[in-house]
This record gives C-alpha cells, structure tokens and sequence, in this order.
C-alpha cells in the first residue's frame, strides 16, 4: 500500500486558514488522494478527495503538488467544529469506477483550533 | 443526512458471549462494504472487506472465525463478535462507498466486554 506521512498535530486560531500538509512520495499514477476526518466518538467524514489538479468544495481545497508527491488540505477559516483528526489517503486497489478500492488510514493529524 | 447507519452505537457485553453489529447503507447498494476497528488515541484498523454473496476478504492477522461477516444483501452488512474478551473492547466502524471517490462510514458501535 502507497503510505502517506502527516504531522502528528497542529494547532490553529479560529477563523484563520489552515494548511495541512501531506507526504506521498510513493504513490502511483492511479493513486487518488483523499482526506477524511474524524470527530472524537464518530466514525470518519469525507473532506475532499482528487487526482492530478487541484480541487475545491464548500469544505476546503485540495492543493496537489506538480509531481504529485505531496498535497495540502486547505481550511480557508478554521472554526471550532473543524477541531479533528485529518487522515490523507491513497486510494488502494481499484481504478476510478473500482468500488471496492479499500482505504487504508494512516495516522492523521489531530487539529486544534483555538478560539 | 446519514448514508451509511450502524447499529447499535453502543453495546457491552459479558465475556464469551457473542455480539452482532449491523451496517446497512440507506439509499445506495453497496457490493462491497468494509469494517475496520479502533483502539483509544489509533487510527482506524481494516479488518476486512464484506463482499455481497460471497466470502469476505479478511486483512493479515484477523481471526475469521473470530470476526464473522456476513453481506447477505445489498444494503446490510454484519460484523458478530464470537466468545467476546475484554481485549475485543473497541470502537467497530463500517464503510461504503457509492459509486465514484467518496467513502461512507457508520457512526461507529462502541463495545465494551466485560
């Protein structure tokens, strides 16, 4: 499995953006890289997920780097209910129309937002 | 509103008895679904991938006959805990995903063995 290294935390101010960053330097062509996260005591939550170009939705951005082997999830303005664990993905086993490509999580990293 | 339901949220049981947590996915078929587990402070851990009418595909290290599958239909999954221990105290999350990209998981079943 393509892994991916992320810091173990950060911590933000409310209403400033966020810039989480993510290393995968092994990660194939067809790997696609998703972000997720978890609140504490609920199952995890899709943020954003993308390929080769950039990506926005109304959650964040996602910025992919040239070769690919890092991104940064973007939080324009962190707000107290964004305090959770951040887990980039490799999509494993499957091509876009696979559905049964499993996703194998790393170890995140837990957010803070300060007030 | 939620896509993926699990059920019961949480649940403790006594040790060496059994325990059956449901999965169903709401208003999608999903052929596949997957479970995964999570201790305190860790990430989650994949145990295996439910496969509808067929056996599921179990990660390196998980007992089959210990973590029982079964995906008999389209939107339910079930995970059952045989002869429970206090070391299978975890939190249990299932997964789906909906055609392209994005993944759908259950609000998670807390156990607790006693």
């Amino acid at each position: 499995d393509a892994k991916t290294t992320q810091p173990n935390s950060m911590e933000s101010n409310e209403e400033e953006p966020v810039h989480l960053p993510c290393n995968h330097s092994t990660i194939s062509g067809t790997d696609y890289i998703h972000w997720y996260r978890q609140l504490p005591s609920q199952g995890p939550e899709y943020v954003i997920h993308g390929l080769t170009s950039n990506v926005n939705n109304r959650m964040a951005s996602l910025a992919i780097a040239e070769d690919r082997k890092s991104s940064t999830l973007i939080l324009h303005r962190a707000t107290l209910r964004d305090a959770a664990v951040y887990y980039c993905i490799l999509r494993d086993g499957g091509g876009v129309y696979n559905q049964g490509g499993k996703l194998i999580f790393g170890q995140g990293t837990e957010l803070s937002v300060k007030p | 509103g939620a896509v993926v339901s699990q059920h019961p949220s949480r649940v403790i049981c006594k040790s060496g008895t059994s325990v059956k947590i449901e999965c169903r996915s709401l208003d999608f078929q999903a052929t596949t679904m997957f479970w995964y587990r999570q201790f305190p402070k860790q990430s989650l851990m994949l145990m295996a991938t439910s496969n509808e009418g067929s056996k599921a595909t179990y990660e390196q290290g998980v007992e089959k006959d210990k973590f029982l599958i079964n995906h008999a239909s389209l939107t339910l999954s079930t995970l059952t805990v045989t002869s429970a221990h206090p070391e299978d105290s975890s939190f249990y999350i299932c997964s789906a995903r909906r055609g392209l990209g994005e993944a759908f998981f259950g609000q998670g079943t807390r156990l607790t063995v006693v």
